[in-house]
């Protein structure tokens, strides 16, 4: 079956600090993948989506960037933190856009 | 700007009350799936609707397409069926990914 680990859960980072999220699916290959932000008070927002590797696409411009290096493996980065990137992220994987789709457990990052 | 909206925000009710949480959204869908996620923790797909009617246990899932509305229903509602209830859109044209509604706030007391 498939499955997907999202890790860590909960993270709290200095401001200027670099960030490392890292997504991975089992059971799958070729999956869509996706990386979601829910800042405080507001919905769940796409951030970054990818179709293959090394091919990312990006929603919102920010202080983030993702990579795929491997089939099954969505990296979230950041080089230096800041305030404004404290939230819920949270990674997601689909077999195609218009199926279901299955989200990791999250990862609720701090700035401080 | 396609958008999801969510009703209500906020919603407390009383153990074994039934539950209707709605959710709209502005142009044509691929798909609309209800999420769960509870405090601190991951978020989990009850549903996923492109027409009709499903159903799992207590809860109820109904979209119509034609209105662009679908409501999740919670029969003989339970303590541990308090969370965020969150509607979530595939848009028929536009960019990848899903589109959220900001959720509801769920609290059944005992």
């Amino acid at each position: 079956s498939q499955t997907i680990h999202q890790w860590p859960a909960t993270l709290v980072q200095p401001v200027g600090s670099p960030l490392s999220l890292e997504c991975t699916v089992e059971g799958t290959s070729n999956p869509n993948l996706y990386w979601y932000r829910q800042a405080a008070g507001r919905g769940l927002q796409l951030l970054f989506y990818s179709v293959g590797i090394g091919q990312i696409s990006s929603e919102v411009p920010q202080n983030l960037s993702a990579s795929r290096p491997q089939d099954r493996q969505f990296i979230l980065s950041s080089k230096k933190l800041l305030l404004s990137d404290s939230g819920f992220y949270l990674c997601a994987w689909s077999v195609q856009p218009n199926t279901e789709a299955f989200f990791g457990q999250g990862t609720r990052l701090t700035v401080v | 700007k396609n958008e999801v909206e969510q009703s209500p925000q906020n919603l407390t009710a009383q153990e074994g009350e039934f539950i209707t949480i709605n959710c709209s959204y502005s142009v044509g869908i691929s798909a609309l799936h209800w999420l769960q996620q509870h405090p601190g923790g991951g978020i989990v797909s009850l549903f996923m609707l492109s027409s009709g009617k499903k159903k799992h246990g207590r809860l109820i899932a109904t979209i119509n397409i034609q209105e662009k509305h679908s409501s999740l229903h919670i029969t003989a509602s339970h303590p541990r069926d308090s969370a965020v209830y969150i509607c979530a859109v595939t848009w028929t044209r536009g960019a990848d990914g899903l589109t959220f509604g900001k959720g509801t706030h769920l609290i059944i007391q005992p």
